[in-house]
């Protein structure tokens, strides 16, 4: 069964530190999304791929965090420099389109130090 | 604003126990529901949705009436098995696809 990979599963890193996740959607969604999960509390999205283009960043803190998918197809979700407040659970998920069912991958756990 | 507000846990059952989580939302339009479970070291899983008021999601013995008249979409299981033990979010969608999640309940089914 197909299925969305995310790396690293874990990433600790210290406050002013670049960092960097990947995702790779399941073959032939057009759509990706970047949730944050922060323990205790629900995903809250932060940004949605329609193929290459943005379509929702509107919850992205743009002064840290950047997202790009240049060939439509993986993502890779960057924050510099990293704070405290960062530490949470990053989630991707990709959908076959928008409104089709979400499929979510395993997470990558941060923690800023 | 729509948001989702589900019970809040842990909650800890026997095995063979009756469950019922509670969810409500708030929303303008009329939106989708969902319930999502997530597993120790696992991403979400959708596990039952509906998309519209008195249809019923079912799967893997887990039930939710959408109620519009309550704004409710309570989970349900009859007999919890301890590899149920997991995180439950309830979620709702609106147009363009947003989705907003509760803060999930954790369920732990012990023997």
């Amino acid at each position: 069964e197909a299925e969305v990979a995310q790396s690293p599963r874990y990433k600790i890193t210290e406050k002013s530190q670049a960092v960097a996740f990947w995702c790779d959607p399941i073959s032939g969604h057009a759509t990706l999304y970047w949730y944050r999960q922060i323990l205790g509390q629900g995903p809250e999205l932060l940004v949605q791929f329609q193929d290459e283009s943005v379509v929702d960043d509107s919850q992205l803190p743009k002064d840290r965090f950047s997202a790009e998918r240049l060939k439509g197809v993986d993502s890779t979700l960057k924050i510099q420099p990293a704070e405290l407040g960062d530490s949470a659970m990053y989630l991707c998920a990709s959908s076959l389109s928008t409104g089709f069912e979400q499929y979510f991958g395993p997470g990558t756990r941060l923690t800023v130090t | 604003g729509d948001s989702v507000t589900q019970m809040e846990g842990p909650v800890t059952l026997s095995e063979e126990a009756f469950l019922t989580i509670n969810c409500t939302y708030t929303a303008t339009g009329y939106p989708s529901l969902f319930w999502y479970v997530q597993y120790p070291g696992e991403g979400l899983q959708l596990l039952l949705k509906a998309t519209k008021a008195d249809d019923k999601g079912s799967n893997k013995g887990f039930e939710a009436t959408y109620r519009k008249e309550t704004t409710s979409f309570h989970l349900e299981k009859g007999s919890v098995q301890v590899s149920d033990s997991a995180v439950y979010f309830c979620a709702l969608r609106l147009y363009g696809n947003q989705f907003y999640f509760g803060t999930g309940t954790s369920l732990t089914v012990i023997p």
